[in-house]
């Protein structure tokens, strides 16, 4: 079973270039997140989508652009790379939004980004 | 708004020691409280959760009480494996809200 796939898993990239994480999953979920981890820091949301075609900001969405593009894919678009957004990223989804799910999200296997 | 507090890490243990990882959280109303887990090279995945007061959440030997009168969830298992060792967050959601999450706690068990 794929549950939600991530790509690319690793990415170097050069202050000011642009790029798209891609996110899918296969498990008929609703709502689908980004999340971005850092040490001492935890997770953090950056952006969500509670239902196909609805995003909304999270906690830290500075810099980043989202495309929730049918119900299975939700990507993340750094335009203009920082060496502040080196950082790994979990893309994750789950039935529904809440209040009604069960908080349970599926978690990728993230994708580890360095901005030089 | 609402947070999550963690105990700093890491946590070191010798196998078969008691565990326990303290959570406290800040919220108004009633959240629900997960713990989840993520072990080396691997996305979170959730590991119990308790979704009012009282409930008892309780997984693959862990266990984590819900406690409204000291806005507290703590993990504890009685007796830890070196497969367990992983980065453990404890989270919370309301009405209408995403997950929160804590900023994780490293555990170490050696055998």
């Amino acid at each position: 079973n794929a549950g939600v796939t991530q790509t690319p898993k690793f990415q170097v990239l050069k202050t000011g270039q642009s790029m798209t994480l891609q996110c899918a999953q296969d498990m008929n979920h609703n709502s689908m997140y980004w999340y971005r981890q850092d040490p001492g820091m935890g997770l953090r949301l950056i952006y969500y989508s509670a239902s196909e075609g609805t995003t909304d900001k999270g906690e830290v969405p500075n810099g980043y652009n989202v495309s929730r593009l049918n119900k299975r894919e939700f990507s993340l678009r750094l335009e203009s790379a920082a060496p502040s957004q080196t950082s790994v990223y979990f893309c994750a989804s789950s039935v529904r939004f809440y209040p009604t799910n069960t908080g349970e999200l599926f978690f990728g296997e993230g994708s580890r980004l360095t901005v030089l | 708004g609402n947070s999550v507090t963690q105990m700093e890490g890491p946590v070191t243990l010798s196998e078969e020691a008691f565990l326990t990882i303290n959570c406290t959280y800040t919220a108004t109303g009633y959240p629900s409280l997960f713990w989840y887990v993520q072990y080396p090279g691997e996305g979170l995945q959730l590991l119990l959760k308790a979704t009012k007061a009282d409930d008892k959440g309780s997984n693959k030997g862990f266990e984590a009480t819900y406690r409204k009168e000291t806005t507290s969830f703590h993990l504890e298992k009685g007796s830890v494996q070196v497969s367990d060792s992983a980065v453990y967050f404890c989270a919370l959601t309301q009405a209408g809200t995403a997950l929160i999450f804590g900023k994780g706690t490293t555990l170490s068990v050696s055998s």
